[in-house]
């Protein structure tokens, strides 16, 4: 069985980089057909996707965060990394990441979430 | 504001039928697949309707969905308070080359 999980810094300071990394088991990272992803909650609110990688690299991302976030891929490691810089309180979210199909909507698995909250 | 709109809020008794809608655009659910997602409190959202209209395997036959023109609908029939939730629709938008969600409606089992 597929199983995602995040990890990183649950507290980062405002103007900092937000770092959070997501190890995949049960499975190769390295699958056809299926991109890797990111999707964010902030308390008490919606979903919000932030962007997704293939395991040659190729990325989408949201466009209202894109200036800010570089999502990579380390298949060594069969993990995937979130990189989201200049953050503020309204970055503070719950993060997951999952395993998302290529050009569709479809997120067939998520990790537990991780919450990041920004402050000082 | 979301690309997708939904309601902010369902309810209904148990046992009832209940209907919620998801409306976007020509360049997401006008010309993708439409999914709909359950996230129980405290939990991960789950993958609960899939190509518009697909359960995945566990998923109730009580849950189903349906598309037409650029709004979807997500019907639960047989209403149960373990279906409590907030429920979201997600479809990829060619204009953004982006997953798009809706806002997200709370379902309410009085």
């Amino acid at each position: 069985q597929l199983q995602l999980q995040e990890s990183g810094p649950g507290l980062v300071k405002p103007s900092e980089t937000l770092s959070l990394t997501c190890t995949v088991s049960g499975g190769s990272i390295s699958s056809s057909s299926y991109y890797w992803g990111w999707i964010r909650q902030p308390p008490g609110k919606g979903l919000e996707w932030i962007g997704s990688i293939y395991y040659s690299g190729s990325t989408y991302y949201n466009p209202s965060l894109k200036s800010r976030v570089t999502i990579s891929v380390d298949t060594s490691k069969n993990q995937f990394s979130l990189k989201l810089s200049s953050v503020t309180a309204a970055d503070t979210a719950v993060y997951y990441c999952a395993r998302q199909g290529r050009n569709t909507a479809m997120v067939s698995y998520w990790g537990q979430g991780t919450l990041v909250t920004v402050s000082s | 504001q979301s690309v997708l709109t939904q309601p902010p809020s369902a309810s209904g008794t148990p046992g009832q039928r209940v209907t919620i809608s998801c409306s976007g655009s020509s360049s997401n659910i006008g010309s993708n697949y439409v999914y709909w997602y359950q996230q129980l409190p405290g939990t991960a959202p789950k993958l609960l309707i899939y190509r518009n209209n697909q359960r995945p395997s566990g998923v109730p036959d009580r849950f189903s969905g349906s598309k037409s023109g650029t709004s979807a609908s997500l019907a639960i029939s047989g209403l149960r308070s373990e279906d409590e939730a907030d429920y979201y629709c997600a479809a990829w938008d060619d204009s953004l080359s982006a997953v798009v969600f809706g806002g997200g409606t709370k379902l309410t089992v009085l």
